[in-house]
């Protein structure tokens, strides 16, 4: 059972660069979210999604995109780079909005 | 919109000491309330959650949360705890489409 799997797993970015942070789910969940992760502030929610083909911003959307095609993807898209979004990043999925979510091993991104 | 406080940064207890982690959560509805541990470089793994009914819930790894509505919490606990607890602990409440965490809790396990 493979769950929730981030790609890639470090990436070290210059300022200004873009790039698309790759999730995938295999438990047909149709529920994903994005999160980032910040030393002592927990986890604050990027965008979310309840569908393929519907999404939503969450608490810190700026600077960021996401779409989703299909049920199992759920990519999200920097599009210019900045030092703010050297974080460590998490996807996950749940089969519902009040139910548990599964979370991949994350992404480490510094952008310098 | 709901939200979590976990008033500890860090705790620091002994080996084969209790434990017992706080949350304080604000929500206007029933909640839904969650544990979750990361272990360092790893995701988050869910320890327990509440839906309803029996407000002591039990969950994996030996760990228990009791919900108590009159005071808003959900504190997590542990009789006796291991090395392999230490760990980063995060409380969530779940909304209609997504989930509110916790800043979390360092455990540090002393020998």
């Amino acid at each position: 059972n493979a769950g929730v799997t981030q790609t890639p797993k470090f990436r070290i970015l210059k300022i200004g660069q873009s790039m698309t942070l790759q999730c995938t789910q295999d438990m047909n969940h149709n529920y994903m979210y994005w999160y980032r992760q910040d030393p002592g502030m927990g986890l604050k929610l990027i965008y979310y999604s309840v569908g393929a083909g519907i999404t939503d911003k969450g608490e810190v959307p700026n600077g960021y995109n996401v779409s989703r095609s299909t049920t199992e993807d759920f990519p999200l898209r920097l599009e210019l780079a900045a030092p703010s979004q050297t974080s460590v990043y998490f996807c996950a999925s749940s089969s519902g909005g009040r139910q548990p979510q599964h979370f991949g091993d994350g992404t480490r991104l510094s952008i310098l | 919109a709901q939200s979590v406080t976990q008033p500890d940064i860090h705790i620091t207890v002994s080996e084969g000491a209790s434990l017992e982690l706080r949350c304080n959560y604000s929500y206007g509805a029933t909640p839904y309330l969650f544990w979750y541990v990361q272990s360092p470089g790893q995701g988050l793994q869910l320890l327990l959650k509440y839906f309803s009914g029996d407000t002591l819930v039990q969950g994996i790894k030996g760990f228990e949360a009791e919900f108590k509505r009159s005071q808003s919490s959900f504190n997590l606990r542990k009789p006796s705890v291991h090395w392999s607890d230490a760990a980063e602990y995060f409380c969530a409440v779940g909304g209609d489409n997504d989930m509110r965490f916790g800043a979390g809790t360092r455990l540090t396990v002393k020998p």
